[in-house]
């Protein structure tokens, strides 16, 4: 039969524009996300964190916005440049005392010159 | 720190027989984690450990997979007798905590 790969989000910028990558989590017990960048042919790279006790946190180039409110992630890449392409995943831990990672389906970027 | 560092990069087998993953975490870690990432099902955590105990292992798929960690700086994921539905990438991670750190992976096909 056919197969069918999971057909992911896509997000097209132009260099030097900012991004803006959505996640929508599924536990309101979790109390820990981070956001990872893929690389094509590479493994998953943690880019940043953010506690449930935090609505913001920055660092380079990056922002993660929490709103537990409604359970969204998203993250901000501030002048998106060419080695930014590649595939996006947020991932919540569930809380309970377990470092079990759920990751979301990923969002692939691709940044236009 | 050389990161986590995966081996082999890339196996091909035939089914039917033996594939073993290699993996040597970051020094320091108390957590290591066995991922596999296909286009069908993205990516699936098979098991994980915590000071070289296995703490969840509701991923694995069926017996034909197993995973050791003897000591706190090497761990195996073993596929034995493999299948062509194994195909995938294979993650290794490792992390203090929450916080997860991976490596290059190993590119497996089964033929």
């Amino acid at each position: 039969g056919e197969s069918v790969g999971l057909h992911l989000p896509t997000l097209s910028v132009q260099e030097g524009d900012n991004s803006i990558i959505n996640c929508a989590y599924s536990n309101s017990a979790s109390d820990y996300f981070i956001w990872y960048k893929q690389e094509s042919g590479k493994g998953p790279q943690f880019i940043i964190d953010i506690r449930s006790n935090m609505d913001k946190r920055q660092g380079q180039r990056v922002t993660v916005l929490l709103n537990k409110t409604v359970k969204h992630l998203s993250l901000q890449i501030a002048a998106t440049q060419p080695g930014d392409s590649a595939v996006y995943f947020c991932a919540e831990n569930m809380g309970g005392g377990g470092s079990r990672l759920t990751f979301g389906e990923g969002t692939q970027l691709t940044v236009n010159p | 720190d050389a990161g986590v560092i995966q081996s082999p990069r890339h196996e091909v087998t035939e089914m039917g027989q033996e594939v073993t993953l290699r993996c040597k975490p970051i020094s320091g870690h108390d957590y290591l984690f066995w991922y596999r990432q296909t286009m069908m099902r993205g990516l699936e955590l098979l098991i994980y450990f915590n000071n070289n105990v296995p703490i969840d292992d509701s991923g694995m798929p069926e017996d034909r997979f197993s995973a050791k960690m003897p000591n706190a700086s090497f761990s195996t994921l073993k596929i034995q007798p493999s299948e062509p539905r194994d195909s995938a990438v294979y993650f290794c991670a490792s992390g203090p905590g929450y916080e997860q750190y991976f490596g290059p992976g190993t590119r497996l096909t089964v033929t």
